[in-house]
């Protein structure tokens, strides 16, 4: 059984609309991440968590906000999606713990029309 | 800040032939540690290898090792007898201190990656 999972997988929206996307674990991780990912840029962070209600800002998170109610439950919500935010959005989990790294989910591919 | 460049978009290599895809990364941070990640055409993320700034000898798992040299400050990625399944993306990472106190929240910093093709 996979420890994260985000869904949707995939979502098609329109510009204006807000979006909610979802991550759940089951690692009891404290610590979990959004990410985007571009060609030609990798993988930027977004917004971050190191606990339940404790959420801080990454690299590119204008338009992005999130929330943390439970351990096991890491949300992404665009406001009101622009064409510029469609992208492939990675959710991980990481023990934050000398050679672990991120655990990450399957990703959601969101194209904003 | 910190800073990873993966500087060969693309590379390509005949299969059973080794490949080392480059990395270097910019830090000021005493403690880190450095990643890499492999993503093939399903899009799944892969750990492969971790090496510890600390960590004396390199690091290696299976046909992946990780050839570092700390003060040229790269982390190249090498892969012995490469086979068609080794055709994806491949990113390297650092997690380093998050502020000057050496507080981490774990957040990993990507490059931009290096696709590697492998022919028959």
């Amino acid at each position: 059984d996979a420890g994260i999972t985000q869904s949707p997988r995939h979502k098609v929206t329109e510009t204006g609309t807000p979006v909610t996307l979802r991550c759940h674990q089951t690692e009891n991780h404290r610590y979990m991440y959004w990410y985007r990912q571009d060609p030609g840029h990798g993988l930027r962070l977004i917004h971050y968590s190191y606990g339940v209600k404790d959420t801080d800002k990454g690299e590119v998170s204008d338009g992005y906000s999130v929330s943390r109610s439970k351990t096991e439950d890491f949300l992404l919500t665009l406001e009101s999606a622009t064409s510029s935010q469609t992208s492939v959005y990675f959710c991980a989990i990481s023990r934050n713990q000398g050679s672990y790294g991120y655990t990450f989910g399957s990703g959601t591919r969101l194209t904003v029309v | 800040a910190q800073k990873i460049t993966q500087t060969q978009p693309g590379m390509f290599v005949q299969e059973k032939e080794a490949v080392t895809l480059d990395c270097t990364y910019d830090t000021s941070d005493p403690s880190y540690g450095l990643f890499w990640y492999k993503q093939p055409s399903s899009g799944e993320m892969i750990f492969l290898i971790y090496q510890g700034s600390y960590d004396q000898q390199n690091a290696t798992e299976g046909r992946y090792s990780l050839n570092f040299q700390k003060a040229r400050k790269s982390a190249n990625l090498v892969i012995s007898a490469s086979q068609l399944g080794d055709s994806a993306m491949y990113f390297c990472a650092m997690r380093g201190a998050d502020d000057a106190g050496g507080t981490s929240y774990g957040k990993l910093t990507f490059g931009q990656g290096t696709i590697l093709t492998v022919h028959p």
